[in-house]
């Protein structure tokens, strides 16, 4: 089993409605998870980061933690063509992050 | 300027050459990373450094060798490429905050191993 597993996709949405994009993570030891945006051929960049039970907004974007379902969900509102990308999830154990595979999101203008 | 570099950025070699991947960061973090990157695959750790004088053996080390020459170098070797070691490699750093620890990712390396 991985440690962060995602659906792989693609995820189409049109442009101005909300993409939803879903992670589960294995260990309950977790205590930070991070959503990464990945261009094609680029290096991942920071979105945001929860640690909290509950929702955490920054912008258009919203991260939703539960670790009773040890479930990370990222929200994107008003989607752009511009938000097209590989979204990664990852966990930190403390010792080591863990990312998933990545669920490739394709906004359709 | 960026706050963590790779060099090179792309690299072709031939199967059982010695090449060195170099990564070098301002951002005055302790904790430093090796990743690669395959479609499909993921990101997966390959080395990974909490202080000069820290290494250890992340889920794919086997063909692999890393150096902490400073704070802010960590450089990584393949000691004789294989071509299935052809990926996108990445180098990242950390701060080591508990739970605001967040990773930051240089621009890559291409490798391609013939």
């Amino acid at each position: 089993q991985k440690e962060v597993e995602q659906n792989s996709g693609p995820l189409s949405v049109p442009e101005g409605a909300i993409a939803s994009l879903n992670c589960t993570y294995s260990d309950r030891g977790s205590q930070s998870f991070f959503w990464y945006r990945q261009y094609s051929g680029k290096s991942p960049e920071l979105i945001m980061f929860i640690y909290s039970n509950g929702d955490k907004e920054d912008g258009r974007f919203t991260a939703q933690l539960n670790k009773a379902s040890q479930y990370v969900s990222l929200l994107i509102r008003d989607s752009q063509p511009s938000d097209s990308a590989t979204y990664l999830c990852a966990a930190n154990t403390g010792n080591q992050f863990y990312f998933g595979t990545g669920t490739s999101l394709t906004v359709i203008p | 300027d960026a706050d963590v570099t790779q060099t090179p950025r792309n690299r072709i070699t031939k199967t059982g050459k010695r090449i060195m991947l170099e990564c070098s960061q301002t951002k005055g973090h302790d904790r430093m990373y090796w990743y690669r990157q395959d479609p499909g695959l993921g990101l997966r750790l390959i080395y990974y450094s909490f202080d000069v004088k820290d290494i250890n053996k992340g889920e794919i080390s086997d063909g692999y060798s890393v150096s902490r020459q400073a704070q802010a170098k960590f450089s990584l070797s393949l000691e004789s490429a294989i071509p299935n070691q052809t990926a996108l490699y990445f180098c990242a750093t950390s701060d080591g905050g508990r739970y605001q620890e967040t990773q930051y990712f240089g621009p890559g390396t291409r490798l391609l191993v013939l």
